[in-house]
């Protein structure tokens, strides 16, 4: 079984500040690590991943995420932030298996202000 | 860009009432997922289907839901008896064969009255 674990549910940050929104996860097997991004009445876009290799991964819009395998930590990070960015993110892990489901953690809510 | 696509948008629908809820995933992917999203909770996985079968389903996935994929392209959502709690976001989602990230349709919101 896996779980994810996301550390704030709401981040309140002004604009042109870096953020980092945090991310941890169980499992007892390898996964694969996800952080989608939700804007009102909207999907979910994918904003990153990380599979394997390098621990650092970089996504769209600016944001980046650095995979700890003994902290078992995925933490989603903007170096500066856009009014554009408020949004729901959600963590999520993958199962490696064929099935390869997705287990979502609550979700944080980051409101940018001017 | 290919995407995921749901039909309606919104659905409302009276409580016991049967409701299907339609996606067409991404054309060469082969895995197919169902989740849902109650206001303001997070994301909850329902169902996976992978070579015209159910793969695995969650608790939630009860005798009142199913899945069918009865053509080529389509892959449907069906709610035999629609109960108050069903009200929710419906998110359909793809991916292909040796490929993990999933692709997410914009979603289906049911509403039961």
């Amino acid at each position: 079984a896996q779980s994810v674990t996301q550390l704030d549910s709401q981040v309140p940050v002004f604009e042109e500040a870096p953020v980092e929104l945090r991310c941890n996860y169980s499992s007892s097997v390898s996964v694969y690590l996800f952080w989608y991004v939700q804007y009102p009445n909207q999907g979910l876009q994918l904003l990153l991943k990380y599979l394997s290799g390098s621990t650092l991964v970089k996504g769209i819009n600016g944001f980046e995420a650095e995979f700890n395998k003994s902290q078992t930590s995925f933490h989603l990070r903007k170096p500066s932030v856009h009014i554009s960015d408020t949004a729901e993110y959600f963590c999520a892990v993958s199962d490696p298996t064929n099935a390869g489901k997705s287990t979502f953690g609550d979700g944080t809510t980051l409101t940018v202000k001017p | 860009e290919p995407e995921v696509t749901q039909t309606p948008s919104h659905q409302v629908t009276q409580m016991g009432q049967e409701v299907i809820l339609r996606c067409v995933p991404i054309s060469n992917h082969l895995y197919f997922y169902w989740y849902r999203q109650i206001l303001g909770q997070k994301v909850e996985f329902l169902v996976s289907f992978y070579n015209n079968e159910i793969s695995e389903k969650s608790e939630i996935f009860d005798d009142q839901f199913s899945v069918e994929r009865p053509d080529g392209s389509n892959f449907t959502l069906k709610i035999r008896s629609t109960k108050l709690e069903d009200s929710a976001m419906y998110f359909c989602a793809s991916r292909r064969q040796g490929f993990y990230e999933q692709y997410f349709g914009p979603g289906t919101r049911l509403t039961v009255t």
